[in-house]
């Protein structure tokens, strides 16, 4: 157990509808990543959040947004959803945003159908 | 731009062998981390070594070592006496600056009895 929780863990919605993905980091770490893993695109780096702030930006589709809250839990928002966006949805956690391992969640698995 | 490249798609190997997974690396930044995660069937993205770039000294984390070498931009995975419960896929992983992770496309290990 990482110590990141994640919820749903799995989640299975229609063309056109809104998600939300949720993730606890582990306790006392600020910095929350998140991630998208298909089998097409492998895994890539979504985008990072550190003590609420943004901090880098990858891969993300305009139509996908996130936020990190006070108490330092993320969450990740998915809408107009396409067949494409069927994939693990990952959250990982660092102390800081420095050179740190990342624990990861055990994922969100989203299908869209 | 940061980039991670794993040439074996599979590899097999028989229980209590040891087997290497290769990685290489491309970075500019002189300061860098190198990871190997490994993901089993369940799905779950377990963190099991780091190299830091200014590391001396090949990390060991128990039956896993990371044989890194700088001048070939290489981070070579090493199980010793493999396990059936190491089966799974395995990922290298490389990070610096923002922390960003940069995945390879990984290596499925089969380890048979």
């Amino acid at each position: 157990d990482s110590g990141v929780t994640q919820t749903p863990k799995h989640l299975i919605t229609a063309t056109g509808q809104r998600v939300t993905l949720r993730c606890s980091p582990r306790s006392g770490d600020l910095s929350v990543y998140w991630y998208q893993q298909s089998l097409d695109q492998g895994l890539q780096f979504l985008i990072q959040y550190y003590n609420g702030e943004e901090r880098a930006k990858g891969n993300i589709l305009e139509r996908f947004s996130a936020q990190q809250f006070p108490d330092l839990h993320s969450e990740l928002n998915l809408s107009s959803l396409e067949l494409g966006d069927s994939a693990l949805y990952f959250c990982a956690s660092t102390p800081t945003g420095g050179i740190h391992e990342q624990y990861f969640g055990p994922g969100t698995r989203l299908t869209v159908t | 731009a940061q980039k991670i490249t794993q040439t074996q798609p599979g590899m097999f190997v028989q229980e209590k062998e040891a087997v290497t997974l290769d990685c290489t690396y491309d970075t500019s930044d002189p300061s860098y981390g190198l990871f190997w995660y490994k993901q089993p069937s369940s799905g779950e993205m377990i963190f099991l070594i780091y190299q830091g770039s200014y590391d001396q000294q090949n990390a060991t984390e128990g039956r896993y070592s990371l044989n890194f070498q700088k001048a070939r931009k290489s981070a070579n995975l090493v199980i010793s006496a493999s396990q059936l419960g190491d089966s799974a896929m395995y990922f290298c992983a490389i990070t610096s600056g923002y922390s960003t992770l940069t995945f390879g496309k990984g290596t499925m290990l089969l380890v048979s009895p």
